[in-house]
């Protein structure tokens, strides 16, 4: 069965403080995306990552890719409160053009 | 601007009644997809379609139908053997690996 697994699936943190969120996949596609949802919104893309030790950054957010270990992390540094939001990773299924979703991890900054 | 756009924002639904969610893209994509997302939860495929005039069931299809009579139109229809279609309902497009999937600001449908 295709499963992308994230993991915290809930996170509550400190303004200030780094950390990982997880992303596991078992489809044999290198292609790797990550989406940001706030609350009652629809999805925006943050992330695509395409090969093998991709690394992408935008702001406080940098995400990366390694396929041999079939693992994406996305790193948060210095989180700030507008960063809370739910994060979603999502792999393709080879060539369906289909995406197969991690559950989500829903993100809160605290002041 | 390209891109996606659902409607209505809100709907109501009485039961025993279908309704009929609009999507429409002018991104020129091929492949278009519905999904359904309960509170606190993520995203479920209802269906795709990746030509006109042809889609496939996803993992939740029971209870819904759609059609793909132009490419840039993919209508959801929620039946009245959706026992449960209160949700928030998002439309996505796929037009390229390096970009992903574009999604629609989603439907909120609520049966009353």
């Amino acid at each position: 069965e295709l499963k992308v697994e994230q993991n915290p699936l809930f996170l509550s943190m400190q303004e200030g403080k780094n950390y990982t969120i997880y992303c596991n996949y078992s489809t044999t596609s290198d292609r790797l995306y990550w989406y940001r949802q706030d609350p009652g919104k629809s999805l925006e893309s943050l992330f695509v990552l395409l090969s093998n030790g991709a690394v992408k950054q935008e702001g406080r957010l940098m995400a990366s890719l390694d396929t041999k270990a079939r693992l994406s992390t996305l790193h948060i540094t210095a989180a700030v409160h507008d960063l809370s939001a739910t994060y979603f990773c999502a792999s393709s299924r080879d060539s369906n053009y289909q995406l197969i979703w991690g559950a989500g991890t829903k993100l809160i900054i605290k002041p | 601007d390209g891109g996606i756009t659902q409607s209505p924002k809100y709907l109501f639904r009485k039961e025993g009644q279908n309704v009929t969610l609009s999507c429409e893209q002018n991104l020129n994509h091929d492949a278009m997809y519905w999904y359904r997302q309960d509170p606190g939860q993520g995203l479920r495929l209802i269906y795709y379609s990746q030509i006109v005039n042809d889609f496939q069931k996803g993992d939740i299809a029971e209870g819904y139908s759609v059609s793909r009579e132009k490419k840039e139109s993919f209508p959801l229809t929620v039946t009245s053997a959706q026992k449960n279609p209160t949700a928030f309902y998002l439309c996505a497009s796929w037009g390229q690996a390096n970009y992903g999937y574009t999604f629609g600001s989603g439907t909120r449908l609520t049966v009353v």
